[in-house]
């Protein structure tokens, strides 16, 4: 069984250009979620998809940050314009179920992105 | 949401048991202590998940006392490759990670 993968696995790009992270989660996992660690920071939560729709979103720093889950297959999160804080590794994570009993998270290997 | 306390950092020795304590003084009653183990380069990883008394698998040991306000992670004897971040968290429709302990373990 595929892991989730994550794409690109490094991007660096300049403040004030686009960039789109893109995670696929493991097949059949209608739970999906986003994560980044800014660096000397915690792993903070940014969003939760059950299939396609957004059941919290509550972390999302700000509306430079679009997250769309469109067929509730993969996932792409988008930052435009980048700031430099943006700078971090962005992770996803899939599970089956909503957490809980006997759930388990599995995690992707991140994206780094580095804003310059 | 139910917050975590851990300490920050602890060293130990190849071949050591090692115990991470976890404090979580307002979980909630449907709230799951959940594991989490975090190489450089990677994401978090399951290590064990448990709601009361202990729970046993092959990489790790999870103790939870009759009120659930703390946990202990048991790593029995313990190797360089188990140097790691461990993450305690509480779970229920919602997993929010705090700083995690950094876990050193030497030759």
């Amino acid at each position: 069984e595929a892991g989730v993968t994550q794409f690109p696995s490094h991007s660096v790009i300049e403040k004030g250009q686009t960039v789109t992270l893109r995670c696929d989660p493991i097949s059949g996992h209608d739970n999906l979620y986003w994560y980044r660690r800014v660096m000397g920071k915690e792993i903070k939560f940014l969003l939760h998809f059950v299939k396609e729709s957004k059941q919290d979103e509550s972390g999302m720093p700000n509306n430079r940050f679009l997250a769309e889950r469109t067929g509730g297959t993969y996932s792409t999160l988008k930052v435009q314009p980048a700031e430099l804080e943006d700078s971090g590794v962005y992770f996803c994570a899939s599970t089956r179920r909503g957490l809980g009993l006997d759930t388990e998270a599995f995690f992707g290997q991140g994206t780094r992105l580095t804003v310059v | 949401l139910a917050k975590t306390t851990q300490p920050i950092s602890m060293d130990s020795y190849e071949g050591q048991e090692v115990n991470i304590t976890c404090s979580h003084n307002n979980i909630a009653t449907n709230d799951y202590i959940t594991w989490y183990q975090q190489f450089p380069s990677q994401g978090p990883r399951f290590i064990i998940q448990g709601y009361k008394t202990k729970v046993t698998n092959e990489v790790a040991s999870l103790f939870i006392p009759a009120d659930r306000k703390s946990s202990t992670l048991s790593l029995p004897r313990v190797s360089l490759s188990d140097t790691a971040v461990y993450y305690c968290l509480v779970v229920y429709n919602d997993m929010r990670f705090g700083a995690g302990t950094r876990l050193t373990v030497k030759p």
